[in-house]
């Protein structure tokens, strides 16, 4: 079975401030996809990253940035120099490989206010 | 700009209606798509795949003859809530995967979403 918990419901930080989003996963496929997604009060999914299990390699874009680590099954979120726009729920999610990766599993997500 | 769309953005209606929402992938081929419930305050948990040409699959709980769905066409799927209920007021999503989309970054596009809230 998949799984990806995201143990921090809500976090606020003051603007200007480092944050950083935890994010766990479990799977039994040896292969699978990881992604990021930002929900803003409008609701829709902003996409912000993927990243598959053969590429452990961290990422960084802009403010943001992704810490991928196999062995402890996580996959962290880390934005940087907090900005008020980057309120919002951040979602982990886990796919499975096969299918093409359709088969999403979502965390609960963390409700992120950044105050001014 | 958005490649797949999703249509009503907002619904309110009387208990006892049925609604009809559509999710149209706008410049691809959508063999497969997905629909996603998410109540306030909660994440996003799968409902139905819907496959052109062939019945939906539903996920553990829902029920099918509560939310039908139609994927007619490769660039339409519909998801028709009957007697709606205050209990199915939620925020609804749907998915579309790109032939071949697994090679980009994006396998999935997720539409903007539909509020429904039944009164």
């Amino acid at each position: 079975a998949q799984k990806v918990t995201q143990a921090q419901t809500e976090i606020s930080v003051v603007e200007k401030e480092d944050v950083t989003l935890d994010c766990v996963y479990e799977t039994r496929d040896t292969t699978y996809y990881l992604f990021w997604y930002k929900q803003p009060p409008s609701g829709e999914l902003v996409f912000l990253i993927r990243r598959n299990s053969f590429d452990e390699q961290n990422e960084i874009s802009g403010r943001y940035s992704w810490n991928f680590q196999k062995s402890t099954s996580s996959f962290n979120f880390t934005i940087t120099a907090s900005q008020v726009v980057d309120s919002a729920v951040y979602f982990c999610a886990l796919s499975a490989l096969d299918n093409y990766g359709q088969n999403f599993v979502f965390g609960p997500g963390t409700r992120l206010s950044v105050l001014p | 700009g958005a490649v797949v769309s999703q249509h009503p953005s907002w619904v309110i209606c009387k208990s006892g209606t049925s609604v009809k929402i559509e999710c149209r992938s706008l410049d691809f081929q959508a063999t497969t798509m997905f629909w996603y419930r998410q109540f306030p305050k909660q994440s996003l948990m799968l409902m139905a795949t819907s496959n052109e040409g062939s019945k939906a699959t539903y996920e553990q709980g829902v029920e099918k003859d509560k939310f039908l769905i139609n994927h007619a066409s490769l660039t339409l799927s519909t998801l028709t809530v009957t007697s709606a209920h205050p209990e199915d007021s939620s925020f609804y999503i749907c998915s579309a995967t790109r032939q071949g989309g697994y090679r980009s970054n994006q396998p999935q596009h997720f539409g903007d979403g539909t509020r429904l809230s039944i009164l």
